[in-house]
């Protein structure tokens, strides 16, 4: 069965230094990966998404995450903070074996101090 | 505008009174589903649709219904609704295309007293 954990459950960086957030996945199958952002009181926007292509993958608004199946990880990184990045981020699975069913993280809360 | 429409926004109801929260895509997606989000635990699968007439459970089914008539619509429905479905919820809607996303309603937030 598929699943993701995400390492931290709330990350703080200052403005204008890198974010690093931590995803592992547990799929039977060659997974798509995606990574999601919600903003206070909105609906969930994606970032970027890993279909198998390049194993790093750009997105919007800077950020970037890379493939690895050896470590079963797609961290998403962003060289320098911004204050409009403060959201939650969600790490999602899906295994086309397994049905279409998106299986989500539990999600990491990013801050961003001035 | 490519969306998905979720109605109502809020909602504050009584434990026992029957709910209908509506789901509505203008994007000709086959694929359909209802999430709820409670913290710590991201979102979770209630019920999805792979096209019309053809749903089937998610994760956390108990509670709800769900019926696909047409391909734009995607009720939840809550027959008698129970503090413990106090959450919010997702609709999402995706092609039917391998690999493609799923683009998500602005969310419903239901509270049963």
């Amino acid at each position: 069965a598929q699943s993701v954990t995400q390492l931290d459950s709330h990350v703080s960086v200052s403005e204008g230094t890198p974010v690093l957030l931590r995803c592992n996945y547990s799929s039977s199958y060659s997974p798509s990966l995606f990574w999601y952002v919600q903003h206070p009181n909105k609906g969930l926007q994606l970032l970027l998404k890993y279909t198998s292509a390049a194993t790093l993958v750009k997105g919007i608004n800077g950020f970037e995450a890379e493939f690895k199946k050896s470590e079963t990880s797609f961290h998403l990184t962003k060289p320098s903070a911004h204050m409009s990045d403060a959201a939650e981020y969600f790490c999602v699975v899906m295994d086309w074996s397994y049905g279409q069913n998106f299986v989500f993280g539990p999600g990491t809360r990013l801050s961003v101090l001035p | 505008e490519a969306q998905v429409t979720q109605n109502p926004r809020y909602l504050i109801t009584v434990t026992g009174k029957k709910l209908t929260v509506t789901c509505s895509q203008n994007m000709n997606h086959e694929y359909m589903s209802w999430y709820r989000q409670d913290p710590g635990l991201g979102l979770r699968q209630i019920y999805y649709s792979m096209n019309v007439e053809v749903t089937d459970k998610g994760d956390v089914p108990e509670g709800y219904k769900v019926s696909r008539k047409e391909k734009r619509n995607f009720p939840l429905i809550l027959e008698s609704p129970s503090p413990n479905q106090t959450s919010l919820y997702f609709c999402a809607s995706r092609d039917g295309q391998r690999n493609q996303p799923q683009h998500f309603g602005d969310g419903t937030r239901l509270s049963i007293l």
